[in-house]
């Protein structure tokens, strides 16, 4: 159990377009997941924490407006990356928290590929 | 603040070697600790965890030990495979289900 998928796994984008990257908790409902950026080499940067029916809370230097997230039900989160430009590229990768399991563990996706052209 | 400090990388084996990957951390109250591993091109899986000072995660011949003293949670394999070459991460939550606060990461290679 627990699983976490993320689609679509690998997208490429001319610079300007926007792209949706869906975040899925497979067989158990999440009410905070999170979204992370990890660069080549380089370890997971939070990009923000996204409550079940309520608005994301961002990080420090993550723009709301460049990345909106939405999480309208217990089992998806998407993440919008608005006007895409080639320094958006970059890997991105979700997790869900199980409040079922111990200490609430965190479930990643698989990460999504994305890069601008 | 909250931090996780690990060994630089990359960390290159023989096959059959003995592994330890050094994980030392910074927090105010009492966190649980985990090691995350990432294969090439993948997202996280969580490898161990420990909740409390004193306590060892192990799972697939890995080992960590929760020590308060050191504020450390160093990993640990008596004999590693090519199969374990990875990026190991090294994270803490302070807060239950809160944030995951990690480490830079260590990259290990294992060569037959």
């Amino acid at each position: 159990g627990a699983v976490v998928s993320q689609h679509p796994s690998r997208v490429i984008c001319k610079s300007g377009t926007s792209v949706k990257i869906e975040c899925r908790s497979l067989d158990f409902q999440a009410t905070t997941m999170f979204w992370y950026r990890q660069f080549p080499k380089q370890s997971l940067m939070l990009m923000a924490t996204s409550n079940e029916g309520s608005k994301a809370t961002y990080e420090q230097g993550v723009e709301k407006d460049k990345f909106l997230i939405n999480h309208a039900s217990l089992t998806l989160s998407t993440l919008t990356v608005t006007s895409a430009h080639p320094e958006d590229s970059s890997f991105y990768i979700c997790s869900a928290s199980n409040p079922s399991s111990s200490h609430n563990e965190q479930f990643f996706g698989p990460g999504t590929r994305l890069t601008v052209l | 603040g909250d931090s996780v400090t690990q060994m630089e990388g990359p960390v290159t084996l023989s096959e059959e070697a003995f592994l330890t990957i050094n994980c030392t951390y910074t927090a105010t109250g009492y966190p649980s600790l985990f090691w995350y591993v990432q294969y090439p091109g993948e997202g996280l899986q969580l490898l161990l965890k420990a909740t409390k000072a004193d306590d060892k995660g192990s799972n697939k011949g890995f080992e960590a030990t929760y020590r308060k003293e050191t504020t450390s949670f160093h990993l640990e394999k008596g004999s590693v495979q090519v199969s374990d070459s990875a990026v190991y991460f090294c994270a803490l939550v302070y807060n239950q289900g809160g944030k995951l606060i990690f480490g830079q990461g260590t990259e290990l290679s294992v060569k037959p």
